[in-house]
């Protein structure tokens, strides 16, 4: 079946350090990736998606690129800030109408300090 | 907009008894999904509802059940709840853009059960 592998941290940074996090996935089709970002009592929010191979998501400074030749999808931002302390989660979607739910990758707790 | 709201957001229950969650979508979203976030489980797939009907359902017993009105608002049902179910239930709604989906999540409706 389908599966999402990310670093689980957590990932401890300064701030304006450069963040990479990680993510390889597992599908048979050819899904839709996803990151969500989670802040401490809230739901997902979703931060940058991408549907096809090669195209690149971005959203307030965070960026990841599809690539199917190595199934990955790394998020990375070139200078964090305290404000981006959360859990990030990396997730598939591998029907194109969305009834097979959302494949979750466990989850990376970032800390940013000052 | 108005983005995804559940209600409650916060439930306590006892061993044995039975809850009710509701999820109502953003305007226009026919989908509902729904997840079970948990520390040793992480994010799960419950169920997803489409005008009315279940599409599809995640590897969960049936005590827990949902359904969806022609409102697109939706409801997840469990019965005699046990302690494992304590956990965050989070609804999503989703819309199709050129073939694929999109979820976006709601706060959540955080259970405990004693």
């Amino acid at each position: 079946g389908d599966s999402v592998t990310q670093m689980e941290g957590p990932v401890t940074l300064s701030e304006e350090a450069f963040l990479t996090i990680n993510c390889t996935y597992t599908a048979t089709g050819y899904p839709s990736l996803f990151w969500y970002v989670q802040y401490p009592g809230e739901g997902l929010q979703l931060l940058l998606k991408a549907t096809k191979a090669d195209d690149k998501g971005s959203n307030k400074g965070f960026e990841a690129t599809y690539r199917k030749e190595t199934t990955s999808f790394h998020l990375e931002k070139g200078s964090v800030q305290v404000s981006d302390s959360a859990v990030y989660f990396c997730a598939l979607s591998d029907s194109g109408g969305g009834a097979d739910g959302l494949t979750f990758g466990k989850g990376t707790h970032l800390i940013i300090q000052p | 907009k108005a983005g995804v709201t559940q209600t409650p957001r916060y439930l306590i229950k006892t061993r044995g008894q039975q809850v009710t969650l509701s999820c109502s979508p953003i305007s226009g979203h026919r989908s509902v999904s729904w997840y079970q976030q948990t520390p040793g489980q992480g994010l799960q797939f419950l169920f997803e509802y489409f005008s009315e009907t279940q599409r599809n359902k995640g590897n969960f017993p049936g005590r827990f059940s949902g359904r969806q009105f022609s409102n697109s608002r939706s409801e997840m049902n469990v019965s005699t709840l046990e302690l494992g179910d304590s956990a965050l239930y989070l609804c999503a709604s989703s819309f199709r853009d050129r073939g694929k989906d999109t979820q976006y999540f709601g706060p959540g409706t955080r259970l405990t059960v004693l």
